[in-house]
C-alpha cells in the first residue's frame, strides 16, 4: 500500500529564515499531494496542495515542489513568522475513491 | 462555512466498554475518514468510507469498526475498549480523496 515518509520530525528556524520539509511517497499512481498545518488543540487544515500534472505551486510565502520521477515533494516556507510554528503534515492520495495517507508530521519551531 | 463536528472533545471510558465516536459533516461530502493521532506516529488511518453503507479498512483497523448509515454521519466504534486505544481521534471528510479534507476538532479518548 501507499507509504509516505516525512523529514525532519522537528525543525527549528530563526524568524525570517526559510523552512523546508520533505516527503517521499511509494505508490507511483499517487496524483494528489496536500500539505496540512495543525495548530495546538485543533484539527489539521489544508495550506496548499499540488497535483501530479504540476511541478510547482506557490501561494504567498508558501510553495510546494513535486518531483514525480524521484517521488519526492517538498514544502517551502519563506520569511517565517511566529505564527508559522505548528505541526505540518504531508499526504498523498491515489484517486477519487481511495484513501489519503499522511506522513508522521514535522514540528516547526520559529525562534525569535 | 464548512464544518465537521465530532460529538465529544474529551472522553474517559473503562476497559471493556463499548465506545461510540460520532462525526457529522454538513458539506454533502462523499468521503469520510477516521484517523488516530499519537505522538511520533502522525495520523494513521483506521477506516474510511466513500459512500453510504460502504467502508474500507485503513492501516490500523484492528479493534475498531465503523458505521455509515447516512451520508453526513460516520461513526467509529470500539467494541471493547482497551488502554492501548487511548489516543486522539480525528474525523475528516472530503468531496473526493483527491480534494481538500476538512477535519473535526478531535476527540481525546482515555481508556482506564
Amino acid at each position: 500500500g501507499e507509504n509516505v515518509e516525512q523529514h525532519p520530525s522537528t525543525l527549528s528556524v530563526q524568524e525570517g529564515d526559510s523552512a523546508v520539509i520533505k516527503c517521499t511517497y511509494s505508490d507511483s499512481a499517487s496524483n494528489y499531494f496536500p500539505w496540512y498545518k495543525q495548530e495546538l488543540g485543533k484539527g489539521p487544515q489544508l495550506i496548499i496542495d499540488i497535483r501530479s500534472n504540476v511541478g510547482e505551486k506557490k501561494d504567498q510565502r508558501i510553495a510546494v515542489t513535486l518531483n514525480k520521477t524521484a517521488k519526492h515533494f517538498s514544502l517551502h516556507i519563506t520569511e517565517t513568522q511566529p505564527e508559522d510554528s505548528a505541526v505540518y503534515f504531508c499526504a498523498a492520495s491515489i484517486g477519487r475513491d481511495d484513501k489519503i495517507i499522511f506522513g508522521k508530521g514535522t514540528r516547526l519551531h520559529i525562534l525569535p | 462555512d464548512v464544518k465537521v463536528t465530532q460529538s465529544s472533545r474529551y472522553l474517559v471510558k473503562r476497559t471493556g466498554e463499548k465506545v461510540f465516536l460520532e462525526c457529522v459533516q454538513d458539506m454533502d461530502h462523499e468521503n469520510m475518514f477516521w484517523y488516530r493521532q499519537d505522538p511520533g506516529l502522525g495520523l494513521r488511518l483506521i477506516y474510511f468510507s466513500y459512500d453510504v453503507k460502504m467502508k474500507e479498512k485503513g492501516d490500523i483497523p484492528e479493534g475498531y469498526s465503523v458505521s455509515r448509515e447516512k451520508k453526513e454521519r460516520f461513526s467509529l466504534i470500539l467494541e471493547s475498549a482497551s488502554t492501548n486505544q487511548t489516543s486522539m481521534y480525528l474525523c475528516a471528510s472530503s468531496l473526493y480523496s483527491d480534494t481538500e479534507a476538512f477535519f473535526g476538532q478531535g476527540t481525546r479518548l482515555t481508556v482506564v
